[in-house]
C-alpha cells in the first residue's frame, strides 16, 4: 500500500521561505513522476510542479505562478520529495499535497501572513 | 494552458438518482482525463483514470466516458456517502489542469 506523508508546513511571513517534504512508503519515488499540488482555502486544486522519473531524465516543470520561486527536488536515498518555496506571497496560502496522480498524501498547510 | 470547463458547479439529487457531471477541454486531450472525489478536509481520491478505467476499490456505480474534448462522470445510483466535490483533471499536457469542481449534495 502506498503511503505519502507531507510535512514542513506552517506560518510564514510574506517574502519568507519554507521547505516541504513528502516521504513515501510502498512507492519508489524515483520510479514515478511526482508532483506537488496545492489547494487554497475554498478553492479547487492547482498544479504546482512535477519531477519526472529517473528513467525519464528527472526533469522538473513548474506552473507559471511559482516558476522562479519554487524548486522541486528528490533525495532518492531517503525516498523523499521536496518543495523549496521562497519569496512567498499571501496567494501561496494553501494545503500542499504530493501525488503521482493516483495516490495523495494528507497534505500540509502553508499560511503566508504578516 | 488547456482549460477544463466542468458543469454543473453544484447539484442536489436524491438517493438512488442517476447523476452526470461533464467536463469539456479547450482542446483535444485524447483520453488523458482523471476524475476525483474530494470530501472536506481530505485529499482528492481517484475514481476513474484514462477517462473510463475503473480505479480498484471504487464502487462500480461510478463510471466515466468520453474522449477528445468531452467527458462525463456518472453515478448510476446516488448514495449518501457520495456527497462530495468532484473534479476532473487533464494530464495530456503541462500544466495539468483541473475543472472548477462539482459539489454534489444529497436531498
Amino acid at each position: 500500500e502506498v503511503h505519502l506523508v507531507e510535512s514542513g508546513g506552517g506560518l510564514v511571513k510574506p517574502g519568507g521561505s519554507l521547505r516541504l517534504s513528502c516521504t513515501a512508503s510502498g512507492l519508489i519515488l524515483s520510479n514515478n513522476w511526482m508532483s506537488w499540488v496545492r489547494q487554497a482555502p475554498g478553492k479547487g486544486p492547482e498544479w504546482v510542479g512535477r519531477i519526472k522519473s529517473k528513467a525519464d531524465g528527472g526533469a522538473v516543470d513548474y506552473a507559471a505562478p511559482v516558476k522562479g520561486r519554487f524548486t522541486i527536488s528528490r533525495d532518492d536515498s531517503k525516498n523523499t520529495l521536496y518543495l523549496q518555496m521562497k519569496s512567498l506571497k499571501s496567494e501561496d496560502t494553501a494545503v500542499y499535497y504530493c501525488t503521482q496522480v493516483e495516490d495523495w498524501g494528507q497534505g500540509t498547510t502553508v499560511t503566508v501572513s504578516s | 494552458d488547456i482549460q477544463m470547463t466542468q458543469s454543473p458547479s453544484s447539484l442536489s439529487a436524491s438517493v438512488g438518482d442517476r447523476v452526470t457531471i461533464t467536463c469539456r477541454a479547450s482542446q483535444g486531450i485524447g483520453n488523458d482525463l482523471v476524475w476525483y472525489q474530494q470530501t472536506p478536509g481530505k485529499a482528492p481520491k481517484r475514481l476513474i483514470y484514462a477517462a473510463s478505467s475503473f480505479q480498484s476499490g471504487v464502487p462500480l456505480r461510478f463510471s466515466g466516458s468520453g474522449s477528445g474534448t468531452d467527458f462525463s462522470l456518472t453515478i448510476s445510483s446516488l448514495q449518501p456517502e457520495d456527497s462530495a466535490t468532484y473534479y476532473c483533471l487533464q494530464i495530456s499536457s503541462f500544466p495539468p489542469t483541473f475543472g472548477q469542481g462539482t459539489k454534489v449534495e444529497i436531498k
